[in-house]
Parts: C-alpha cells; sequence; structure tokens
C-alpha cells in the first residue's frame, strides 16, 4: 500500500504559467515531509523540510505547504530551468526511514 | 560547498558476482543511507546507519545486502550475489545530528547486472 502518492506523474507548463504539484500521505505519525528535486541522471536535491500542519517554506519561485493529508509544492512563473522531477518523502515516528512518492516530472517551456 | 560522493559512477557486473558501492558521505554527518531507484520507479529505501550499525532496513534489504562503514570517511554496500533484478542506480545519502533531517545524497552509482 502506497504511503505517499504524488500528482500529476507529469505537468507540463509555459513560462511563467504557475501551478502546483501535490503529495498526499497516508502515513500516522508524521514526523516530516520533504520536497527533493532530481535531475536527470543525478541524486535528489534537498528543497524543503515541513514537520506540522500549517507550515509553510519558500525559496525563490518555490513554496510547500503541509496540512495533515497532504503537502503542495507552489510554483509561481516558473522558468525553463525549474524542469526536473520533484519528489516528496515522508519520515514516520521515530523511525529513521523515508518514503518517496512517485515524483511529478515538471518540464517548462519558454 | 561539502557534497557526498560515490564511487564508480557505473559498475557493470554478471549475475552471481559479488559487488561493493562505495560513498563518501559529508564528514560531519553522523547518519547515513543507501537507496535504489530501478529506472523510471520511485526512489526505495533500503537501510539506515548510525552509530555503526543499521537503524532501520526496507524488506528489500534481505541477507544479500550487507553495509559498512570500515574506516572514518567511507560507507559502503556490498551486493553478494547479484541477480538481474539489482540493476538499478544506488543512492548514499547523509545527515548531521540536527534535528532538520534533510539527507544529502551523492550523484549515484549505475548498477548494471547481465
Amino acid at each position: 500500500e502506497d504511503q505517499v502518492t504524488q500528482s500529476p506523474e507529469a505537468l507540463r507548463l509555459q513560462e511563467g504559467e504557475s501551478s502546483s504539484l501535490n503529495c498526499s500521505y497516508t502515513v500516522s505519525g508524521l514526523r516530516g515531509l520533504f520536497w527533493y528535486r532530481q535531475d536527470p541522471g543525478k541524486g535528489p536535491e534537498f528543497l524543503f523540510t515541513l514537520y506540522s500542519a500549517g507550515e509553510e517554506k519558500e525559496k525563490e519561485r518555490l513554496k510547500a505547504t503541509l496540512t495533515k493529508k497532504e503537502s503542495f509544492l507552489h510554483i509561481t512563473a516558473p522558468k525553463p530551468e525549474d524542469s526536473a522531477t520533484y519528489l516528496c518523502a515522508v519520515q514516520v515516528g521515530n523511525f529513521n526511514k523515508f518514503y518517496f512518492g512517485s515524483g511529478t516530472k515538471l518540464n517548462v517551456k519558454p | 560547498e561539502p557534497e557526498v560522493t560515490q564511487t564508480p559512477s557505473h559498475q557493470v557486473t554478471q549475475m552471481g558476482q559479488e559487488v561493493i558501492l562505495r560513498c563518501v558521505p559529508i564528514s560531519n554527518h553522523l547518519y547515513f543511507y543507501w537507496y535504489r531507484q530501478i529506472l523510471g520507479q520511485k526512489v526505495e529505501f533500503l537501510v539506515s546507519f548510525y552509530n555503526n550499525e543499521i537503524s532501520e532496513k526496507s524488506e528489500i534489504f534481505d541477507d544479500q545486502f550487507s553495509v559498512e562503514r570500515p574506516d572514518g570517511s567511507n560507507f559502503t554496500l556490498k551486493i553478494r550475489s547479484t541477480k538481474l533484478e539489482d540493476s538499478a542506480m544506488y543512492f548514499c545519502a547523509s545527515r548531521d545530528r540536527g534535528g532538520s533531517y534533510e539527507q544529502y545524497f551523492g550523484p549515484g552509482t549505475r548498477l548494471t547486472v547481465t
């Protein structure tokens, strides 16, 4: 049973066209939710950690939010260099293990 | 900026052979991880390691896998008898003791089992 589900699987945007990516989770005892960016052939690159419902984090054109059931990664006025796969992951309780979603592949056209 | 490094970048091996994948975590980090990503699939947790012992492992991490921190800098993943289905990208990650839990990933080793 998937604990982390991301949608959509793929998203094509025009440069400047804002949108949101979704990460829903079904775990109980969430310790933290993490967003990563992954470029082709590379390892995930850390973006944000969110710990509690209502929390928000921002970095340049990205803003991550968290509710009790899901997280959103909002991309404002994206640029072609924002094209990548965006992954979310959760840590449950005090366990030192992390579950990743399948990712959203974002393609921003100039 | 400190980074996690992994060697080799690509390893080709025959089925049944043993392979060792090597990682050098960021120097002041204390928690170490291995993940794998089969082509086109999600990143899957294999094992976490802290204080010279395994702290968590997934159901994927069976008896054919082992991890070791042989010295103060390296962290290795050994696959004893490789199978075709072990072909994947293997990522090492590390984090420090702080409460942020953010992990820093290496560039990965692509393992191809023929």
